[in-house]
């Protein structure tokens, strides 16, 4: 158990819906990551929030959207779905203050669009 | 963040040292590696990281060549339960760069 909680497990959908996966990071670290693992495209990088605000972004759609609360979990909106969004979404923590200190990851919230 | 080459697979026999490779002929003196795995559909999990220097933990050993340009990731007594991609990442350890750019890895099976 990596610490980290996310919230559902699976999630079935159709196309054109809106959803939110939500992610609890592990207590005390303030850094949080979406990743996106896609059968054809692997682990790919979405966005970092560090303490409520947004630190690094990479290949995430207009159609997404993240965002930290004060209490420090974190959700991932994913609106007007498409079948290729299907797809396992990580969220991972890291403690604060080291830059070289690794991520736990959480279990993945599995996304199924039909 | 240097690009990384690992084999797509690999087996070895159970009870036997794992010797997982990985190139990373463009790393930068600033980066380090990090060696992650996943086992089927679960979450990353954290192995070991190095900047120079050969490192060991509970789970892993890795080693690091002198000019840093390739490393190996050993497990040293592989059990089934170490069946998993194996991914192989360089990065810059600085604040507003933390990120992890996984490539292809390396699938390991464990044989019995």
């Amino acid at each position: 158990d990596s610490g980290v909680t996310q919230t559902p497990k699976h999630l079935i959908t159709a196309t054109g819906q809106r959803v939110t996966l939500r992610c609890s990071p592990r207590s005390g670290d303030l850094s949080v990551y979406w990743y996106q693992q896609s059968l054809d495209q692997g682990l790919q990088f979405l966005i970092q929030y560090y303490n409520g605000e947004e630190r690094a972004k990479g290949n995430i759609l207009e159609r997404f959207s993240a965002q930290q609360f004060p209490d420090l979990h974190s959700e991932l909106n994913l609106s007007s779905l498409e079948l290729g969004d299907s797809a396992l979404y990580f969220c991972a923590s890291r403690p604060p203050g080291w830059a070289n200190t690794e991520a736990f990851f959480g279990q993945g919230t599995r996304l199924t669009v039909v | 963040d240097a690009k990384t080459t690992q084999p797509p697979s690999m087996d070895c026999a159970e009870g036997r040292a794992a010797n997982l490779p990985c190139n990373h002929s463009t790393i930068s003196g600033n980066e380090y590696v990090y060696w992650y795995r996943q086992i089927h559909s679960q979450g990353p999990q954290y192995i070991i990281h190095g900047l120079k220097n050969n490192e060991t933990n509970e789970m892993a050993s890795l080693i690091i060549t002198e000019d840093r340009k390739s490393s190996t990731l050993i497990l040293p007594h592989a059990t089934l339960r170490d069946t998993a991609v194996y991914y192989c990442i360089v990065r810059v350890a600085n604040f507003g760069n933390e990120k992890l750019t996984f490539g292809t890895g390396t699938r390991l099976t464990i044989i019995p």
